[in-house]
């Protein structure tokens, strides 16, 4: 697609349920980001997909959160047994590789309010 | 840990007066650096970036300014205008040219007055 699309834009959830936010990159990036901004905060890195390399995952908060990004594409975030703190939007970003791989395209978010 | 800095939350301008946004970073490997911008209700946008080799880079009425010895860089927005009012995120990477993650600051809420 013509820029990176995230679903849903909305998500409210009770406590303890899980969540899945999904990310469609732009075609033909090879680089996926995952980003989010709490309340008053700047962007917190969460995870990078780079191709067929393995994730770097150094920046997911708890091992309720977990991603894959399936045939190189679409890429999914999962945060299990959600609390109040995950609260955020969740922010999607993709990029080229090479140079000029550093300016990311983003998404618009999905914004997950924990109840 | 903040390794990138954006110290003040929020700067007010006049409608074509400069405005000029501060970042600080602490990590010494970064040598690479970008300036974003944000509306409500959507994703960041890429405004203007500046490798450690240069010192300014300048793109329309956006000049970045890159001091390394003080670990600060700058935005310079001239003349400032209304529709520039945005949340401006400052953002390093320590691998210039490629793929590697971006950190970010807090983000500065810059508000342009008519």
């Amino acid at each position: 697609g013509a820029g990176v699309s995230q679903s849903p834009s909305n998500k409210v959830t009770e406590k303890g349920k899980d969540v899945e936010l999904r990310c469609d990159p732009i075609s033909g990036h090879t680089a996926l980001y995952w980003y989010r901004q709490s309340l008053g905060q700047g962007l917190e890195f969460l995870i990078y997909f780079q191709g067929n390399s393995a994730p770097d995952k150094s920046g997911l908060p708890s091992d309720r959160f977990s991603a894959e990004r399936t045939g190189g594409s679409v890429s999914t975030l999962t945060i299990q047994r959600t609390q109040q703190e995950d609260s955020a939007v969740y922010l999607c970003a993709s990029s080229l590789a090479g140079p000029g791989a550093n300016v990311l395209t983003f998404g618009a978010g999905s914004r997950l309010t924990v109840l | 840990d903040q390794q990138v800095k954006q110290n003040s939350p929020s700067l007010s301008v006049q409608e074509g007066r400069i405005s000029i946004l501060n970042c600080d970073y602490t990590n010494s490997m970064f040598d690479y650096f970008l300036w974003y911008k944000k509306y409500p209700a959507e994703g960041p946008t890429f405004l203007i970036s500046i490798s450690s080799i240069k010192d300014k880079n300048e793109d329309g009425r956006f000049t970045v300014f890159l001091n390394k010895s003080a670990k600060h860089l700058s935005l310079h927005i001239v003349p400032s205008q209304p529709g520039d009012s945005a949340v401006y995120f400052c953002a390093a990477s320590a691998s210039n040219g490629a793929n590697s993650k971006l950190t970010f600051g807090k983000g500065i809420t810059l508000s342009v007055r008519p």
